[in-house]
């Protein structure tokens, strides 16, 4: 039982470029997360996904895209990479559906856009 | 969007030291107050769930309190280890489940 996975784990980006992080959960989770931390501030929330087959916006949504492939696995993407996108993300799941808020995060994936 | 304090932003304590952070958040449409301990390098994980006021959760020497009628929560270290040096992140989630608001954190020292 792995988690909450999520590759890569670094990631260099020029200014432009695109690149698609990915998550994965084995815990069975209905709903799953994206957020991204940055020095000083809490995590914030990018998308998020109740269900397989729905995803929303969250916070921080701009310059960024989400597909919810099943249940599974919930990928970000980011069409053309800003410097402004330089964070850390973190992909989480949770069992919303049975009551339980609990999120569990994956190790997290750290981008620099240069 | 709701917002989410925590204070103090960071802490130094001593071995054996008891100390408590602070928590707070809009009341209106709150529905779940969590509580995460995260170390450096690692993922966050979960504390505490605490949905109605006045609830009080323990694991170990920490413990979390709940009131959503002031819109805070306090978390506890009782006899605070060097293990227990980590970031203690607070976070909020509106009716609906969706929406988690996460503090900045505080980040806690101990020292042997």
């Amino acid at each position: 039982n792995a988690g909450v996975t999520q590759t890569p784990k670094f990631q260099v980006l020029k200014t432009g470029q695109s690149m698609t992080l990915q998550c994965a959960q084995d815990m069975n989770h209905n709903s799953m997360y994206w957020y991204r931390q940055d020095p000083g501030m809490g995590l914030r929330l990018i998308y998020y996904s109740a269900s397989e087959g729905t995803t929303d916006k969250g916070e921080v949504p701009n310059g960024y895209n989400v597909s919810r492939l099943n249940k599974r696995e919930f990928s970000l993407r980011l069409e053309s990479a800003a410097p402004s996108q330089t964070s850390v993300y973190f992909c989480a799941s949770s069992a919303l559906e049975t009551g339980s808020y609990e999120q569990y995060f994956g190790p997290g994936t750290r981008l620099t856009v240069t | 969007i709701l917002n989410v304090e925590q204070s103090p932003q960071s802490l130094h304590v001593q071995e054996g030291d008891s100390t408590n952070f602070t928590c707070s958040f809009p009341s209106s449409n709150f529905y779940a107050l969590h509580w995460y301990r995260w170390e450096t390098a690692k993922s966050p994980e979960a504390l505490f769930v605490m949905t109605l006021n006045g609830d009080e959760k323990k694991k170990g020497r920490i413990s979390a309190t709940l009131n959503t009628k002031e819109g805070y929560s306090y978390l506890y270290i009782k006899g605070s280890q060097p293990e227990d040096s980590a970031t203690y992140l607070c976070a909020s989630t509106n009716t609906g489940g969706f929406k988690t608001i996460f503090g900045a954190g505080t980040r806690l020292f101990v020292k042997a």
